[in-house]
């Protein structure tokens, strides 16, 4: 199983920088996925990383530690729109299914 | 594609009525998830088709609900008889393969179920 944990809510202004942490416990690691799910829609993938280090997509970026069970996603040049909630998925390497987090909620302000 | 297409976008219903909600998923994909997200559980899977078989339904909360894929274009998620607690948002999603490297999860606009 997996165990996921994001701060619940996080603050910043338009054009500034937020880092999202996510950390998880599983019992099997096939990789972690970053959604964004503005408010009443879908989530929709922002980014994927499997091996270590840094992704960079953009104005996003995304980390990942496996040894220390650590992610964050990286937000930089803040805009209105980017006023979301992200989630952190963990893949199950054992059966290959997906665990997400409780989502982090982010608040841009002008 | 018009990707992932789910309906209806709203439905409410009375306690002990029957609630069938609809998926039809990007053509081609092979793997169809049915999800559900309240704010007290978060987004949860409840059950996955591969090529119109279940695979793994061990997230169905009981068995109220049951799932169909008669076709590569079609799933149904059914509640009967619906129950307060069954109100949320029920997301369809589809992917082209589950293990594949960035192999990532299309998810449809969803149903808002009300139950009173």
């Amino acid at each position: 199983g997996q165990n996921i944990d994001q701060p619940t809510e996080m603050t910043a202004t338009e054009g500034a920088i937020v880092q999202i942490n996510c950390t998880y416990q599983t019992s099997g690691f096939n990789g972690l996925f970053w959604y964004q799910q503005h408010a009443g829609e879908a989530p929709t993938f922002l980014s994927y990383n499997v091996l270590d280090g840094l992704e960079e997509k953009g104005r996003f970026s995304s980390f990942l530690s496996r040894s220390k069970g650590y992610s964050y996603l990286l937000l930089k040049e803040l805009q209105m729109k980017d006023s979301a909630s992200y989630l952190c998925a963990v893949r199950d390497s054992n059966d290959y299914k997906l665990s997400f987090g409780a989502g982090t909620t982010v608040t841009v302000r002008a | 594609d018009a990707g992932v297409i789910q309906s209806p976008r709203h439905e409410v219903t009375e306690m002990g009525q029957e609630v069938t909600l609809r998926c039809k998923p990007i053509s081609g994909h092979d793997y169809l998830f049915w999800y559900r997200q309240t704010m007290m559980r978060g987004l949860e899977l409840l059950i996955y088709f591969n090529n119109n078989v279940p695979i793994d339904d061990s997230g169905m909360p009981e068995d109220r609900f049951s799932a169909k894929m008669p076709n590569a274009s079609f799933s149904t998620l059914k509640i009967q008889p619906s129950e307060p607690r069954d109100s949320a948002v029920y997301f369809c999603a589809s992917s082209l393969a589950l293990w594949d490297l960035a192999d990532e999860q299309y998810f449809g606009p969803g149903t808002r179920l009300t139950v009173t």
